[in-house]
């Protein structure tokens, strides 16, 4: 079946620090892979993507590579930025319609 | 620019009694999904519907459970007779039409129902 399993929380980081939350996945095919961000009482919003194996998604700092050979999306982001204190979720979809998630990372960055 | 909306935000229930939980999708969205993400798992697909239709329900429990997209106003889920065990953050998405589909699906802040 599909399934996203995500590093625990919390993680807790100083200013400009470099963040690496590991997410790993179980999918038959070809799945499309995602990480969304969730500001304090905020709706899920999308971050990045990749839908094929060695694609790069980034997107405001924040990069994850579709390695199918070790079935990861882990999110790096170099420095982070108090602005970027969310809760983190991993996801994929290998169908028109449903994600499966991780249990998301919660991140706080501390000045 | 409004968003996806949720109300309420948090919902406290004694078991046995009803929830209902309600979803304003994103203007000119004709789609909306619901999620349940229970205490340490991820969000978990529900159900997706369209206008006065049900697409895909496969991840609804039997039972207790339903969902409705009237024509006019919001999309409304439904717990009967709740139990602790129903106690989560519950998601709602929604798409515009002809785009249905993950990359498409914007998400509202989500409903914490407590059951105590």
């Amino acid at each position: 079946g599909n399934s996203v399993t995500q590093m625990e929380g919390p993680v807790t980081l100083s200013e400009e620090a470099f963040l690496t939350i590991n997410c790993t996945y179980t999918a038959t095919g070809y799945p499309s892979l995602f990480w969304y961000v969730q500001y304090p009482g905020e709706g899920l919003q999308l971050l990045l993507k990749a839908t094929k194996a060695d694609d790069k998604g980034s997107n405001k700092g924040f990069e994850a590579t579709y390695r199918k050979e070790t079935t990861s999306f882990h999110l790096e982001k170099g420095s982070v930025q108090v602005s970027d204190s969310a809760v983190y979720f991993c996801a994929l979809s290998n169908t028109g319609n449903q994600f499966y998630f991780g249990t998301g990372t919660s991140l706080t960055v501390i000045p | 620019n409004a968003g996806v909306m949720q109300n309420p935000r948090h919902l406290v229930r004694r078991r046995g009694q009803e929830a209902r939980l309600r979803c304003s999708p994103m203007k000119g969205h004709s789609h909306v999904y619901w999620y349940r993400q229970l205490p340490e798992e991820g969000l978990k697909f529900m159900v997706y519907l369209q206008k006065e239709n049900i697409i895909d329900e496969s991840g609804m429990p039997k039972e207790r459970f339903s969902a409705e997209f009237p024509k006019e106003g919001p999309s409304i889920l439904r717990i009967q007779q709740v139990v602790r065990g129903d106690s989560a953050a519950y998601f709602c998405a929604s798409s515009p039409p002809g785009l249905a589909g993950v990359e498409t699906q914007y998400f509202g802040p989500g409903t914490r129902l407590l059951v105590l």
